[in-house]
């Protein structure tokens, strides 16, 4: 167990709708990085928070967005979903937001979109 | 732009025999290398990276890396495989954001 935990485990939504997922670091970690994992795009990076800011920004599409929260909680927001937006999405924590320190990785949220 | 690629979809060994999982990497400056590992259901776990220091780096279950700056490589290894090792294995490497290979899936077979 990382410690880092994700709301909801699974997700089924139709075309066009718009869903949030969450997460929570490991107690202390300031940073969260959120990444999207498909079979035919691999494992991409969206997005990194620090501490409430935004720290670096991957291959995240305009139709998706994030926050960290003053508790240092995360969401994702996904929105006017497409079929290929079905994926495994992560959420990492580390402690600080320099690019040194390994990340933590939660167990995931499946999103489904039919 | 930095990028990392793992030549091999898939890596077979056999239970006892040492295994060699490959990565290469290009980037700007100097480089932070990462090695993950995925089991089925689960989200990665961290095994070992390089930031600075000796080439050879040790990380968790036994797992070695050696960074090698004229190759650009940074290849996973471990003396004898154990069946449990099977998984799926992430190279990452950081500069501006963070870029992980395709991933290699390791089968060790008893």
């Amino acid at each position: 167990d990382s410690g880092v935990t994700q709301t909801p485990k699974h997700l089924i939504t139709a075309t066009g709708q718009r869903v949030t997922l969450r997460c929570s670091p490991r107690s202390g970690d300031l940073s969260v990085y959120w990444y999207q994992q498909s079979l035919d795009q691999g494992l991409q990076f969206l997005i990194q928070y620090y501490n409430g800011e935004e720290r670096a920004k991957g291959n995240i599409l305009e139709r998706f967005s994030a926050q960290q929260f003053p508790d240092l909680h995360s969401e994702l927001n996904l929105s006017s979903l497409e079929l290929g937006d079905s994926a495994l999405y992560f959420c990492a924590s580390s402690p600080l937001g320099t690019i040194g320190y390994e990340q933590y990785f939660g167990p995931g949220t499946r999103l489904t979109v039919t | 732009a930095q990028s990392v690629a793992q030549p091999e979809d898939q890596v077979n060994v056999a239970e006892g025999n040492p295994l060699t999982v490959k990565c290469t990497y290009s980037v700007s400056g100097n480089p932070y290398l990462f090695w993950y590992v995925q089991y089925p259901n689960r989200g990665l776990q961290f095994l070992l990276k390089y930031i600075t220091g000796d080439n050879l780096v040790k990380g968790s279950y036994g797992f070695e890396a050696e960074f090698n700056k004229s190759q650009t490589s940074f290849h996973l290894k471990k003396p004898s495989a154990l069946v449990s090792d099977s998984a799926l294995y992430f190279c990452a490497v950081r500069a501006d954001d963070m870029r992980f290979g395709a991933g290699t899936r390791l089968t060790v077979k008893p």
